[in-house]
This record gives structure tokens, C-alpha cells and sequence, in this order.
């Protein structure tokens, strides 16, 4: 069955504090990995997509890298407006609808 | 160039009520999905629309649940008769016509569901 698992739950860093995010999957023929960031009332926000092993991609503080079974979210040198929940998904079959993980909730303390 | 929209943002329904979720995707995006997160779950898949066409509705309840998404106007989720367990978060997602690989997928800001 295909599966999306995400460590840890939850995250708390002091500012300036660097660490990772784990995203572990299962699925038949990957199809691209997908990261999101979620804000507490609002909708996932678009981050980054990772097409194969290897592939690597940044955006400020963040980023993301590819192995043939997880993906890992660096973030550097995090300041509190980096808390957030970070989803990662990766798509179902051929339809393209995406399997979430639960998310790594991260408070960043100033 | 607006995201996509979702309306209401919060919606209160009484019990045996029906609820009607709408959703604009954004300009030029021609799918779009339907998720719901419940509180301390993670986001889960229900229905894939094109214009006129449900593409994949293996995540939706087969009673109570409907989408559409008509040639004009936005897309649409019913829910009938809702039940306390229908309280949840639901999000749409667009995205532009498939090009190869997988295009992202772009969230609307969730229409947040109360059964009373």
C-alpha cells in the first residue's frame, strides 16, 4: 500500500538552531515528491517538488533533497517566521491526487 | 493573477443539513481535487475533476458526497444530510493541464465545516 510517514510529529528549535525534516514513502514508481508548508487556518502553501533520486532544491532557508526512498527538508539557520506545519506527499498511480503525510508541526523559539 | 478560491470559509450546519462547498481555480488551471483534513489527521484525497468529467472519486464517501465541476462556474462539493463527522477542513487544489510530469498542485485557502 502506498504510504507517506513523516518525522518527527513536532519540532522545537531556538532561532539560528539548523535541522532536518524526514519524509519517508512507499509507492509503486515514484512520480515526483511534493513539499508544502501549512499555516494554522490556512491552506497548504507550495514549496517544492523533487522529481528523482538526487535532485536537490533551495528557497531561502529551506532545502530539499531526494533519495530513492525519503526526502529530507533542511532548514538553516531557522527564524520564528519558519514555524509552520511542513507537509510532504508524493501522487497516487497515474491519477496525479497526492498521499500527505501527518506533517512535522516546527516551532522556532526567538 | 488570483489563487484559488474557496467559498464560504467557514460554514455552520445542523445536523441533516446539506452543505455546498465552492471552488475557483485559478486562471488557466483546468483540474482540480477535492481534500479534507480532520483535526490531528493529515490531508486526505477525495475527488479529481476536469471540466464536466470526475476523473477519480475513490476517496469519497460513496453516500451523502457529490462534486461537480460544470463547464462554467466553480466547482462544487455537496455534502447531504451532514453528520458530526462531516466537521472537517475542506480544501481544493488546482492545477494546469498535465504536461508529463505530475504539475504541482496549488491549495485555496479551506472552507472550514461545523456540524452542529
Amino acid at each position: 500500500e502506498d504510504q507517506v510517514t513523516q518525522s518527527p510529529e513536532a519540532l522545537r528549535l531556538q532561532e539560528g538552531e539548523s535541522s532536518s525534516l524526514n519524509c519517508s514513502y512507499t509507492v509503486s514508481g515514484l512520480r515526483g515528491l511534493f513539499w508544502y508548508r501549512q499555516d494554522p487556518g490556512k491552506g497548504p502553501e507550495f514549496l517544492f517538488t523533487l522529481y528523482s533520486a538526487g535532485e536537490e532544491k533551495e528557497k531561502e532557508r529551506l532545502k530539499a533533497t531526494l533519495t530513492k526512498k525519503e526526502s529530507f527538508l533542511h532548514i538553516t539557520a531557522p527564524k520564528p517566521e519558519d514555524s509552520a506545519t511542513y507537509l510532504c506527499a508524493v501522487p497516487r498511480g497515474s491519477q496525479g491526487n497526492l498521499i500527505f503525510g501527518k506533517g512535522t508541526k516546527l516551532s522556532v523559539k526567538p | 493573477n488570483a489563487g484559488v478560491m474557496q467559498n464560504p470559509r467557514h460554514l455552520v450546519r445542523r445536523r441533516g443539513q446539506e452543505a455546498r462547498l465552492r471552488c475557483s481555480p485559478m486562471k488557466g488551471h483546468s483540474h482540480v481535487y477535492w481534500y479534507r483534513q480532520l483535526p490531528e489527521e493529515g490531508l486526505k484525497f477525495m475527488v479529481y475533476l476536469q471540466k464536466e468529467n470526475i476523473i477519480d472519486e475513490s476517496g469519497m464517501p460513496k453516500e451523502r458526497f457529490s462534486a461537480e465541476f460544470p463547464k462554467e462556474g466553480p466547482s462544487i462539493l455537496r455534502i447531504q444530510q451532514v453528520v458530526r463527522g462531516d466537521s472537517a477542513a475542506y480544501f481544493c487544489a488546482s492545477s494546469p493541464p498535465a504536461g508529463g510530469r505530475y504539475n504541482e498542485q496549488f491549495f485555496g485557502p479551506g472552507t472550514r465545516l461545523t456540524v452542529l
